[in-house]
C-alpha cells in the first residue's frame, strides 16, 4: 500500500480557476507536510507546508490539513499556464532528526487558455 | 541564493562502469539525500546521511553506495552500471526539524548503455 497517494491526472483547469489538487496519507502519526512543483524536466521546488489542521495560505496558493480524515490538499487560485507542472505531495512520517520525506508520485496539471 | 549543485546535468556511462555523482549543498545543512525519479514511480530514497560520515539505507539501495566525508558534500556511487540504473539523479538537503523541507539540486539524467 502507498504511503502517500495522489491522483495522477492529468487535472485539466481553465485560467483563472481554483484548482485543487489532494493527497492522502497513510501515516497517522505524520506531523509535517509539503507540496513541491515539478516543471518537465527540472527538479522539485518547495511551494507550501503546513504542520497544523486548518488552513494556510501564501499568496494564490492555500494548503489545507486534515489530520483526522488524513488528507492534505492544495488550492491555487486564479490559475495562470505558467502554474502548468507536475504537484507532488510529501510527509515527514519520523518525528526524529532525520527530516526523511515519502513523496506521492504526484498530480499533472494543466492550465488552459 | 542557496543552493544544491550536482556535477552533472546529463551523463552517459556505459554497463559495469563504476559511475560517481557528486552534490554539495552551501546552506550548512544537516540532512542529505539521493532519490531516483522514474516515470509512474515517483521519487524514491537510495540512500541519506543525517551527519558526516553517516549514512543510512533508503528504501532502494541496492547497486549503490554513498560517501560522506564533509558535511556538505554527499556523493552517490554506482558500484557496476546496469541498464536499470538508467534514470534522474536527485540529490536534497535539509535541516534537521520538522520543518525541513528539501532544496533540490538541478538534477542528473544517468544514461547507462
Amino acid at each position: 500500500q502507498k504511503e502517500v497517494e495522489q491522483n495522477s491526472g492529468p487535472l485539466s483547469v481553465p485560467e483563472g480557476a481554483i484548482a485543487s489538487l489532494n493527497c492522502t496519507y497513510s501515516d497517522r502519526g505524520s506531523q509535517s507536510f509539503f507540496w513541491y512543483r515539478q516543471y518537465s524536466g527540472k527538479s522539485p521546488e518547495l511551494i507550501m507546508f503546513i504542520y497544523s489542521n486548518g488552513d494556510k495560505e501564501d499568496g494564490r496558493f492555500t494548503a489545507q490539513l486534515n489530520k483526522a480524515s488524513q488528507y492534505v490538499s492544495l488550492l491555487i487560485r486564479d490559475s495562470q499556464p505558467s502554474d502548468s507542472a507536475t504537484y507532488l505531495c510529501a510527509v515527514n512520517p519520523d518525528t526524529g532528526t532525520a527530516s526523511k520525506l515519502t513523496f506521492g508520485t504526484g498530480t499533472r496539471l494543466q492550465v488552459t487558455l | 541564493d542557496v543552493k544544491v549543485t550536482q556535477s552533472s546535468r546529463y551523463l552517459v556511462k556505459r554497463t559495469g562502469e563504476k559511475v560517481f555523482l557528486e552534490c554539495v549543498q552551501d546552506m550548512d545543512h544537516e540532512n542529505m539525500f539521493w532519490y531516483r525519479q522514474d516515470p509512474g514511480l515517483g521519487l524514491r530514497l537510495i540512500y541519506f546521511s543525517y551527519d558526516v560520515k553517516m549514512k543510512e539505507k533508503g528504501d532502494i539501495p541496492e547497486g549503490y553506495s554513498v560517501s560522506r566525508e564533509k558535511k556538505e558534500r554527499f556523493s552517490l556511487i554506482l558500484e557496476s552500471a546496469s541498464t536499470n540504473q538508467t534514470s534522474m539523479y536527485l540529490c536534497a538537503s535539509s535541516v534537521q526539524d520538522r520543518g525541513g523541507g528539501y532544496t533540490f539540486g538541478s538534477g542528473t539524467r544517468l544514461t547507462v548503455v
